[in-house]
């Protein structure tokens, strides 16, 4: 098993500019889940998805961020525009419940730096 | 609401030595608890989880955690350290809710490995 897919895997990019960070579920899971990590903030859930619909997304920051799940097997966060105070690592995880608690796999993450 | 301390930043052992990560959680009912690695660079993997049963559970890599529900705290030991094990390490506090499963993440504690 390939395990959580995420791309690009580091991104740079200027502040204003479009982000969009991409990630691919592991085949099967039903559950997804979006986190941010700084050394300020630590682990942050954004957003996650049951069966591809969004299920809380109280922790995405502001009206800057959305998150979409077109279907199982791919998921994009976008950051529009882009400001400094999201530079992060964005992580990307799937579970293979959508009930109960089960284990989530991460996928390697996405390093963005915002100039 | 969920909550998960882990009160050390940083823990600094020698190889060979024995390794105690301390976790302590908030949470209403009979929490699903888990410890994940995190290697530099790399995604979060986990190395064990606590539902329920015996209160001591074996991990990968020779970890194991004890639960204590009367100290609210489920900390992670290892024996015998090795250089490998240097990596950050979060306790995380799931929620069984009917709108599916978060986690909640401790903040992390650092662990460096002296030879």
């Amino acid at each position: 098993d390939a395990g959580v897919i995420q791309s690009p895997r580091h991104e740079v990019t200027e502040m204003g500019q479009e982000v969009t960070l991409r990630c691919k579920p592991i085949s099967g899971h039903n559950s997804l889940f979006w986190y941010r990590q700084t050394m300020m903030r630590g682990l942050e859930l954004l957003i996650y998805f049951n069966n591809n619909v969004p299920i809380d997304d109280s922790g995405m920051p502001e009206d800057r961020f959305s998150a979409k799940m077109p279907n199982a097997s791919f998921s994009t966060l976008k950051i529009q525009p882009s400001e400094p105070r999201d530079s992060a690592v964005y992580f990307c995880a799937s579970s293979p419940r959508t009930e109960g608690t089960s284990i989530l796999f991460f996928g390697p993450g996405t390093r963005l730096t915002v100039l | 609401a969920q909550s998960v301390t882990q009160p050390d930043i940083h823990i600094t052992v020698s190889e060979g030595a024995s390794l105690e990560l301390r976790c302590n959680y908030s949470y209403g009912a009979t929490p699903y608890l888990f410890w994940y690695v995190q290697s530099p660079g790399q995604g979060l993997q986990l190395l064990l989880k606590y539902f329920s049963g015996d209160t001591l559970v074996q991990g990968i890599k020779g970890f194991e955690a004890e639960f204590k529900r009367s100290q609210s705290s489920f900390n992670l030991r290892k024996p015998s350290v090795h250089w490998s094990d240097a990596a950050e390490y979060f306790c995380a506090v799931g929620a069984k809710g009917a709108a599916g499963n978060k986690l909640t993440f401790g903040g992390g504690t650092r662990v460096l490995v002296k030879p």
